[in-house]
């Protein structure tokens, strides 16, 4: 079956523009985790959505980034107003109960703020 | 606050060789621990998950161990091979939560 979908692969954005991030999850599963890799660092948790539980926030950054999933399924990251630190990959992961919570990537989005 | 520690942080060996990597955290209350791998420019690849009550888990030429009390965690390699040259990567869930804490990574480079 399809994998973990993340768009756009790429963007290339101006300073204190917004951005959105998309994730499309594997089919089923109700788990969701937003992360981002900087360049040279490991990788860093954001966000977690669980069914229709509220989300687990504790891990973005700052106010300027909120995410929100419709319908248990697409997730949307948005970043207000950006900054250059800002610039990494947003990675998003699915997981399932059912496979004893096995996280799957998606491909990533490289964002570069200049 | 649960960290994440992975050693060592490049590993270059010739192939065939057998190889271990290591993974350590300082919180044993952790709920599952999965290794990863990540190519360049690629998302990461999940190779093995061990729940919090298992001791080890393996696939193919790769076992994991878990040991909780000790905090650490081992990935072994067997027979490797240049087509594993990538990043592999540690990941801790603590219980009571799903926040995920990711180690640094190690470097592997397998020499044809």
């Amino acid at each position: 079956g399809a994998g973990v979908s993340q768009s756009p692969s790429n963007k290339v954005t101006e300073k204190g523009k917004d951005v959105e991030l998309r994730c499309d999850p594997i089919s089923g599963h109700t788990a969701l985790y937003w992360y981002r890799q900087s360049l040279g660092q490991g990788l860093e948790f954001l966000i977690y959505f669980q069914g229709n539980s509220a989300p687990d926030k504790s891990g973005l950054p700052s106010d300027r980034f909120s995410a929100e999933r419709t319908g248990g399924s697409v997730s949307t990251l948005t970043i207000q107003r950006t900054q250059q630190e800002d610039s990494a990959v947003y990675l998003c992961a699915s997981s399932s109960r059912g496979q004893l919570d096995t996280q799957y990537f998606g491909p990533g989005t490289r964002l570069t703020v200049l | 606050k649960q960290e994440v520690t992975q050693i060592p942080a490049a590993l270059s060996v010739p192939e065939g060789e057998n190889l271990v990597l290591n993974c350590s955290f300082t919180d044993s209350a952790i709920y599952n621990l999965q290794w990863f791998r990540q190519d360049p420019g690629k998302g990461l690849t999940s190779l093995l998950l061990i729940q919090s009550s298992q001791r080890e888990q393996t696939s193919g030429r790769l076992n994991a161990s878990l040991d909780k009390s000790s905090g650490r965690s081992t990935l072994y390699i067997a027979a490797s091979q240049p087509g594993d040259s990538a990043t592999y990567l540690c990941a801790v869930r603590n219980t009571g939560g799903f926040k995920t804490i990711f180690g640094a990574g190690t470097r592997l480079f397998v020499k044809a």
